[in-house]
C-alpha cells in the first residue's frame, strides 16, 4: 500500500468553524491532490500541488484552501465550514505527470458539518 | 449533461458470472481510460489502464475502449465475492494530466455466493 495517511479519519463539526485535514505521504511523490466524493457526483478535484508551495485549483475549489510547506504534507483547510462541505475527502498522490495517470489514494476523511 | 456517465447500480450477480461495467463519455478528446476499484470505506485503487481504442486483458479483467461510440467497458470473468466493490471509470485527454482526470460516479457491484 502507498504510504498515505489522512487525519483525522472522522470529524463532526458545526457550521462556521474552521477545519483542517492533513495528508501525509512517505513516498516522496511530487504531486498531491485533494478530492471530495459525494453520491451522484463521484470524485471531484478540489486542489492539487505540483511541488512545495506550488498549488492550483481544481473544479470545486470554492470554500477551500491548501498549503504544502513540505514534500510529505498537504493540508486542506475549510475556513468556515458549511453543510454543503459534508463529504468524504480523499488525498491522492502521483509520482509523475506524464505517467499512466495512476493516483494512489488515502483511506479518506469523513467530514460532517452540522 | 455530465462528461462521463456511469450507471450507479447496484449490480448484483451470482459468483462465477461474467460482469460488464460500462461508461459513456461526451468529450472526444479523452484518450486515456482507467478503471479504479473502491472497496467500502477505502480509497480507490487503479485496476486497469488503456490508451486509445482497443482491448486490454489482465487476468480475469478485460478493459475495452470504443472511441467511435465514446463507450468503455470493464469485463470481469468468473466473478468472485471479493470483487464486490464500487468500480469507477476515469479518463483524461492528455498524458501528464493526472490532475485532469474526470471520474464517473461509480457502479456498485455485489457478487453473491
Amino acid at each position: 500500500d502507498a504510504g498515505i495517511t489522512q487525519s483525522p479519519r472522522h470529524k463532526v463539526t458545526e457550521t462556521g468553524t474552521p477545519v483542517t485535514l492533513r495528508c501525509h505521504q512517505t513516498e516522496n511523490h511530487r504531486y498531491m491532490y485533494w478530492y471530495r466524493q459525494d453520491p451522484g457526483h463521484g470524485l471531484r478535484l478540489i486542489h492539487y500541488s505540483y511541488g512545495v508551495k506550488d498549488t492550483d485549483k481544481g473544479e470545486v475549489s470554492d470554500g477551500y484552501s491548501v498549503s504544502r510547506s513540505k514534500t510529505e504534507d498537504f493540508l486542506l483547510t475549510l475556513e468556515s465550514a458549511t453543510s454543503s462541505q459534508t463529504s468524504v475527502y480523499f488525498c491522492a498522490i502521483s509520482e509523475l505527470l506524464g505517467s499512466t495517470g495512476e493516483l494512489f489514494f488515502g483511506e479518506g476523511s469523513r467530514l460532517t458539518v452540522l | 449533461q455530465k462528461e462521463v456517465e456511469q450507471d450507479p447500480g447496484p449490480l448484483s450477480v451470482p459468483e462465477g458470472a461474467i460482469v460488464s461495467l460500462n461508461c459513456t463519455y461526451s468529450n472526444s478528446a479523452f484518450q486515456y481510460f482507467m478503471w479504479y476499484r473502491q472497496y467500502s470505506r477505502k480509497g480507490p485503487e487503479l485496476l486497469m489502464y488503456t490508451y486509445s481504442s482497443g482491448n486490454k486483458e489482465d487476468g480475469r479483467f478485460t478493459a475495452q475502449v470504443d472511441k467511435s461510440s465514446k463507450y468503455i467497458s470493464l469485463f470481469i470473468r468468473d466473478s468472485q465475492p471479493s470483487d464486490s466493490a464500487t468500480y469507477l471509470c476515469a479518463m483524461s485527454a492528455n498524458t501528464g494530466t493526472a490532475s485532469k482526470l474526470t471520474f464517473g460516479t461509480g457502479t456498485r457491484l455485489q457478487v453473491t455466493l
